[in-house]
């Protein structure tokens, strides 16, 4: 099947600075990707939809110039998370459809732990 | 819009049990419906899933049935194992929200015991 990768899995920065976060697909083309965030002993909640060679569509409530999504190629998709603060700290996931594959089936990465200290 | 609902858990049960996570989802259209398995510490995994009316997705084990007339696609597994520990979550894309975007229900924990 389809294969999504993060990286990295794990990251630790201090309050202020800006992470980015890489999400691939590995065997496939996507035009499109999804970022979700994930809160402790909750569901993931869907940031926003990553378009190859345009902007990202952001859902209500998610601060788009806190979270920088850069779709720069077929099988590239980046989050940055700038200044960062504590309450940024989450798991953060990824995840694309593979169009040539005839299914509605969406391929999630492993996910990113954002630890912000 | 579409939406899923699911039991909170967590749910513990005695290996060799049966387990039933239900689910229940609103939308529009045909919806294909999901369930994702997280273990600790990882991403998600597909579980099974099922496109139309009546098909049943089954795995290692699990099954679920897409039940139209009461909405539902309830998780079944017939004797659980401790390896079953995980977070489990329901969800449907298509309907009225397009087959870009996955809706996802809150997650049942699942604790197995020996």
């Amino acid at each position: 099947g389809a294969v999504v990768s993060q990286h990295p899995s794990r990251v630790i920065c201090k309050s202020g600075t800006s992470v980015k976060i890489e999400c691939r697909s590995l065997d496939f083309q996507a035009t499109t990707m999804f970022w979700y965030r994930q809160f402790p002993k909750k569901s993931l909640m869907l940031m926003a939809t990553s378009n190859e060679g345009s902007k990202a569509t952001y859902e209500q409530g998610v601060e788009k110039d806190k979270f920088l999504i850069n779709h720069a190629s077929l099988t590239l998709s980046t989050l940055t998370v700038t200044s960062a603060h504590p309450e940024d700290s989450s798991f953060y996931i990824c995840s694309a459809r593979d169009p040539g594959g005839g299914t509605t089936e969406q391929y999630f990465g492993p996910g990113t732990r954002l630890t912000v200290t | 819009g579409n939406s899923v609902t699911q039991m909170e858990g967590p749910v513990t049960l005695s290996e060799e049990a049966f387990l039933t996570i239900n689910c229940t989802y609103t939308a529009t259209g045909y919806p294909s419906l999901f369930w994702y398995v997280q273990y600790p510490g990882e991403g998600l995994q597909l579980l099974l899933k099922a496109t139309k009316a009546d098909d049943k997705g089954s795995n290692k084990g699990f099954e679920a049935t897409y039940r139209k007339e009461t909405t539902s696609f309830h998780l079944e597994k017939g004797s659980v194992q401790v390896s079953d520990s995980a977070v489990y979550f329901c969800a449907l894309s298509g309907g009225s929200g397009g087959y870009q975007k996955v809706t996802f229900g809150i997650g049942t924990k699942l604790q197995v015991i020996p």
